[in-house]
């Protein structure tokens, strides 16, 4: 079945630096790439919609400075969340679809520890 | 304001019986709505979805049923097994087709089936 791979799984960093969050879909071609932040015990939060070769759609109230979002290629959508601060910390998790009516398949998601 | 509430953060049931889990949405644009299932270190995976034109669809043993009216739906698994343990987290959307574009989750229900 389709695979979705995110990496790194856990990563731990010191407030102000970059964190690069890469997403890649492993036998399809994903023309779209879904970023969701969760906080303990919320729900997943769409961050941001991203198309192959074009910028990002981010939802209200998420900085698009802060989480630059690239998908240069129909396999590959990156996360850098910038100069972090400890309120980042969370879990950010990508999903991809081939097509849209396509059901999501989710990567194993990023547990970020800001200190 | 949560658009999508699960409002039963746990349920534990015998194996063998019968897993209710409930859902309720305010929004009465969503019109497609999924079930994802979620082990622990690892990503959602898609179990089962509902277009708003029905009131139930069935896969094997899950079940959902919608009623528009009340704003709620259910995904009822039987005969439930221990394998089903997983956090389960119900889904909404907008748009004709049964698009996955922008899904609003709901803060999941952890299940557990006990031998």
């Amino acid at each position: 079945g389709a695979v979705v791979s995110q990496h790194p799984s856990r990563v731990i960093c010191k407030s102000g630096t970059s964190v690069k969050i890469e997403c890649r879909s492993l036998d399809f071609q994903a023309t779209t790439m879904f970023w969701y932040r969760q906080f303990p015990k919320k729900s997943l939060m769409l961050m941001a919609t991203s198309n192959e070769g074009s910028k990002a759609t981010y939802e209200q109230g998420v900085e698009k400075d802060k989480f630059l979002i690239n998908h240069a290629s129909l396999t590959l959508s990156t996360l850098t969340v910038t100069s972090a601060h400890p309120e980042d910390s969370s879990f950010y998790i990508c999903s991809a679809t081939g097509t849209l009516n396509s059901p999501l398949h989710f990567g194993n998601g990023t547990r970020l520890t800001v200190t | 304001d949560q658009q999508v509430k699960q409002n039963s953060p746990s349920l534990s049931v015998q194996e063998g019986r019968i897993s209710i889990l409930n859902c309720d949405y305010t929004n009465s644009m969503f019109d497609y709505f999924l079930w994802y299932k979620k082990y622990p270190a690892e990503g959602p995976t898609f179990l089962i979805s509902i277009s708003s034109i029905k009131d139930k669809n069935e896969d094997g043993r899950f079940t959902v049923f919608l009623n528009k009216s009340a704003k709620h739906l259910s995904l009822h698994i039987v005969p439930s097994q221990p394998g089903d343990s997983a956090v389960y987290f119900c889904a909404a959307t907008q748009g004709s087709g049964g698009s996955n574009y922008k899904l609003t989750f709901g803060k999941g229900t952890l299940l557990t089936v006990n031998p």
